[in-house]
């Protein structure tokens, strides 16, 4: 079956950045590309960005333009997604999601929660 | 930026049906697409391209979409049907996916 997993949760202090990491099984991973969607406490989804699974291209959020990089492993179906700067509003449940055009994410991972905190 | 509204909050008995919308300009002319949340668990895609049902959602839930409007409906609620809905769409002119903001069901 089709399965998403997540890396586990992280602690990082302002500034600093963060690398996830999405484990794909269940599926030819050079088919579809991976979204990446997080979701503040108490908040709704939004949408950071995507990266092809036939190649390198990516296509992010303009909020997040300069301050993410999402990457792909092919010989471990894997994929990431780094954030930098980070402020404490980027405290977040992250998810990664399989999104063959990056138009529809379909199967979705447990998620990453990541707190910014001094 | 494309916005899509939902009402933040829609309460229905049970077996009766409940209906979710999602304005956005013309959305009527995209394909719309709808997540289900519970809570502490990740979204699932329950509906696709307006009115489609992946494998595994059951025919209690429907959608459609014309005009301003896209429709979530569920015909007959049940308890485990309580949780966060999002409609969903993909903005051409950015290439970006856009969310709205959440409807939370509550089952009465």
């Amino acid at each position: 079956q089709i399965q998403l997993v997540q890396s586990g949760a992280e602690v990082k202090p302002p500034g600093a950045s963060v690398k996830l990491s999405c484990k794909t099984s269940g599926y030819t991973f050079t088919t579809y590309g991976i979204s990446w969607v997080r979701q503040a406490p108490g908040q709704g989804l939004e949408w950071m960005g995507w990266i092809s699974g036939y190649n390198d291209n990516t296509q992010y959020a303009q909020r997040f333009q300069g301050r993410v990089t999402m990457t792909r492993d092919t010989s471990t179906s894997t994929a990431y997604m780094e954030l930098r700067s980070l402020r404490s509003d980027d405290t977040a449940v992250y998810y990664c999601a399989r999104d063959e055009a990056g138009q529809v994410p379909d199967y979705w991972g447990q998620g990453t929660l990541v707190t910014v905190s001094s | 930026s494309y916005v899509l509204t939902q009402p933040p909050s829609v309460s229905v008995a049970p077996g009766k049906p409940a209906t979710i919308t999602c304005g956005g300009n013309n959305i009527g002319s995209k394909g719309v697409h709808w997540y289900r949340q519970k809570p502490g668990q990740a979204p699932v895609l329950v509906i696709s391209y307006d009115s489609d049902r992946p494998s595994g959602i059951p025919e209690r839930f429907s959608g459609s979409n014309s005009g301003n409007t896209a429709t979530l409906t569920i015909s007959r609620v049940e308890a485990g049907d309580e949780a966060d809905y999002y409609c969903q769409v993909w903005e051409s002119s950015s290439d970006h996916v856009v969310f709205g903001g959440g409807t939370k069901l509550t089952v009465l």
